[in-house]
C-alpha cells in the first residue's frame, strides 16, 4: 500500500488551463503540506494543513488554491496556468506539526505547461 | 530567516567506499532539528536521517552517520561501504523545534555518482 499517493503522476496542458492534483495519505497523519521542486530542484513549502486547517501559505500567487475535505486528502488545484508553473509538486504528511516530525512524500506529479 | 546551504553541487564515489556530503546552515534559534533526504531517480524523497539540535551526539543510521557541529552550524552526512542504489540527489534541510515556525528548510542538493 502507497503510504502518500498523488494522482496524476504527469500533467501537460496548455497555458490558461484550470488543472487539478489530488493527494490522499492512508497513514493517519494529522499534517499534509504542498511542496514545489523547480527546474534546478530546489524544493520550498507552499501549504501546509493540520486537522484540515491551512497553517501555512507561503508566497504562493493566488491561483493556487489548497483544499482538505478530510484529514487524509489534500488536493491542489491551479487556476489560469502559467508557463513558470512547470514543476514536480509533492504532496507529504506527517503525524504531527512539530518540527521534528518525520515526513512522508508522495512520489511527485511532473506539470508540464505548454 | 533561516537558510540551508549545500556547496557541493555534484559528488562522485567508488563503490565500497565513503563520501561526506556537506551542509550548512543560518538560524539565531537553539532548538531546531536537521534532516538528510535522499531522492533517488525515482523522484521518491525519503529521509535518510534526522538530528535534533539538542543532542550532542551524532545520529547514524546503519552505513549513514552526520557530523553535527552546532557552533559551527555544521551538518555533514557521511555514506560508507557505498552502494549503486545510493546514486541520488540528497538534501539537507532544517525545521524549527516549533513546528508553527515554519517548515521543512531545504538546501539545493547535491547530486551523488557512484562508480562501480
Amino acid at each position: 500500500d502507497t503510504a502518500v499517493s498523488q494522482t496524476p503522476k504527469y500533467l501537460v496542458t496548455q497555458m490558461g488551463n484550470d488543472k487539478s492534483i489530488k493527494c490522499e495519505q492512508n497513514l493517519g497523519h494529522d499534517t499534509m503540506y504542498w511542496y514545489k521542486q523547480d527546474s534546478k530542484k530546489f524544493l520550498k513549502i507552499m501549504f501546509s494543513y493540520n486537522n484540515k486547517e491551512l497553517i501555512i501559505n507561503e508566497t504562493v500567487p493566488n491561483r493556487f488554491s489548497p483544499k482538505s475535505p478530510d484529514k487524509a486528502h489534500l488536493n491542489l488545484h491551479i487556476n489560469s496556468l502559467e508557463l513558470g508553473d512547470s514543476a514536480v509538486y509533492f504532496c507529504a504528511s506527517s503525524q504531527g506539526w512539530g518540527g521534528g516530525e518525520k515526513l512522508f512524500f508522495g512520489s511527485g506529479t511532473q506539470l508540464s505547461v505548454l | 530567516a533561516q537558510t540551508v546551504t549545500q556547496s557541493q553541487p555534484e559528488m562522485s564515489v567508488q563503490e565500497a567506499e565513503t563520501v561526506t556530503l556537506s551542509c550548512t546552515y543560518d538560524t539565531s534559534e537553539s532548538d531546531y532539528y536537521l534532516f538528510w533526504y535522499k531522492q533517488p531517480p525515482s523522484r521518491q524523497m525519503i529521509l535518510v536521517i534526522r538530528q535534533e539540535a539538542y543532542k550532542q551526539q551524532n545520529a547514524t543510521e546503519n552505513r549513514f552517520s552526520v557530523n553535527f557541529q552546532k557552533a559551527a552550524k555544521s551538518f555533514s552526512l557521511k555514506i560508507s561501504d557505498s552502494q549503486l542504489g545510493d546514486a541520488a540527489m540528497y538534501f539537507c534541510a532544517y525545521r524549527s523545534a516549533q513546528g508553527s515556525q515554519g517548515n521543512l528548510i531545504f538546501g539545493k542538493g547535491t547530486k551523488l555518482s557512484v562508480k562501480p
